[in-house]
């Protein structure tokens, strides 16, 4: 595997659910992003974790919890989501985190029914 | 604060025909980046170009050429005779101390 790895890439959930979305680097980075994309909106950035730590939580509701075990691993944990949380989550990479190129996945396209 | 502003949101062109996307920013920081990703319909961000603020010299890339103007703060993209791959939303983004920001980006369709 190479670059940046997402699964599922597609997840249709209820809104009482339980599930996580994996994300694992290959490249050897520090920095670790998760995004929303929803329809006709801008990327939105939801958190940034470098070596492990979180860094950046922008006022993400509580029924999402990112998980970051190790600097190639990134996980989101989804519970009890809304029908308006459907959107592609994106997976990103950097070296560090201060001014460096971010590498994408291929996303997960969720749906909450 | 940081701003991307990407005005056109859809072109739409022929093959063969050139396209160019415009990408003007904002920021106070003295050094910062700015990125082209294309976003094609499968749903991946890809890498395209990074720039220096400090590195003005325009770039050419196979089709692809990058216009780089401190003096405007803008930042524009040109794809030569386009092809029906280079279909996809485009997304110009600045990054100053660590945030990247994007565009909201401009979709291109070539059509056959």
């Amino acid at each position: 595997e190479t670059g940046v790895t997402q699964t599922p890439r597609h997840l249709v959930m209820g809104m009482t659910n339980k599930k996580s979305l994996k994300c694992e680097q290959h490249l050897g980075h520090n920095a670790m992003y998760w995004y929303k994309q929803s329809a006709k909106k801008p990327l939105e950035l939801m958190f940034v974790y470098n070596f492990k730590e979180q860094t950046e939580n922008n006022s993400v509701p509580s029924r999402f919890s990112p998980e970051c075990p190790n600097s190639s691993h990134l996980f989101l944990h989804l519970h009890t989501l809304q029908p308006e949380d459907s959107a592609l989550y994106l997976c990103a990479s950097s070296q560090f985190q201060r001014k460096e190129t971010q590498y994408f996945g291929p996303g997960t396209r969720l749906l909450v029914l | 604060a940081q701003k991307v502003t990407q005005a056109q949101t859809e072109i739409s062109v022929v093959e063969k025909e050139d396209v160019t996307l415009d990408c003007v920013y904002e920021t106070r920081d003295t050094t910062y980046f700015l990125f082209w990703y294309k976003q094609p319909p499968s749903g991946e961000l890809v890498f395209l170009i990074r720039r220096n603020s400090f590195d003005e010299q325009n770039e050419i890339s196979g089709r692809y050429s990058w216009n780089f103007q401190k003096s405007t703060s803008s930042f524009n993209f040109t794809i030569t005779a386009s092809q029906v791959v280079d279909s996809a939303v485009y997304f110009c983004a600045l990054t100053g101390d660590y945030k990247l920001s994007f565009g909201a980006g401009t979709t291109v369709t070539v059509r056959a």
